[in-house]
């Protein structure tokens, strides 16, 4: 079965700082991959996606993430936070022909003003 | 912009009851999810549901639970006999047919559900 993992589940940077979440996943088929982030009292959203062709995606807000095959991650980046920044942020696989989105455990991002 | 709603927000409920949480996909969606969030757990996949059909399923969701688009907008989950194990927040999503829109899934804002 396939699994996400999520190695920082707390962050906590200053405002300007750079930011890297990692996100690796296990599974050995054709995966499409997804950032997904929960602003405090709000519904999950998405930031990016990777579905096929250059690794690098751009998402919204600045953010952008990697994917890279041979080491099955897909780590997100930001050069510099925001305070707006200070969320959840979830990782996710999906199998390209299935449906189900499997999940990390969520990173807790605090940026202090 | 369109987005996925979900009612109620929170229910409380006795164990052993049946519940009921309901969805409203965004309106030109195909394909519909539920996932549920157990305290301080991830995120898990429940159900998909595409042409009045269940097309993929987890091990969580056994007999116990059942979905049903019962007209042309909602969307809804069925718990029969609800556990203790069933308190979690119950997230609604859903997505387009067809290349990036079918790869998109769009996320409701949950129904908190605690079983007594």
């Amino acid at each position: 079965a396939q699994s996400v993992s999520q190695h920082n589940h707390h962050v906590i940077l200053s405002e300007a700082a750079s930011l890297e979440l990692g996100c690796n996943y296990s599974y050995g088929g054709t995966v499409n991959l997804f950032w997904y982030v929960q602003y405090p009292g709000q519904h999950l959203q998405l930031l990016l996606k990777y579905l096929s062709g250059d690794p690098l995606v751009k998402g919204i807000k600045g953010f952008e993430a990697e994917f890279i095959k041979s080491k099955f991650s897909f780590n997100l980046r930001k050069p510099s936070v925001q305070w707006s920044d200070t969320a959840e942020y979830f990782c996710a696989v999906k199998h390209n022909a299935g449906n189900m989105l499997t999940f990390g455990g969520g990173t807790r991002l605090m940026v202090k003003p | 912009e369109p987005e996925v709603t979900q009612t109620p927000s929170h229910q409380v409920t006795q164990m052993g009851q049946e519940v009921i949480l309901r969805c409203v996909p965004i309106s030109n969606h195909l394909y519909f999810y539920w996932y549920r969030q157990i305290l301080g757990q991830k995120v898990e996949f429940l159900v998909s549901f595409y042409n009045n059909e269940i097309s993929e399923k987890s091990e969580i969701f056994d007999d116990q639970f059942s979905v049903e688009r019962p007209d042309g907008s909602n969307f809804t989950l069925k718990i029969r006999s609800t556990k203790l194990e069933d308190s979690a927040m119950y997230f609604c999503a859903s997505s387009g047919a067809g290349g990036v829109a079918y790869n998109e899934q769009f996320f409701g804002p949950g129904t908190r559900l605690t079983v007594l």
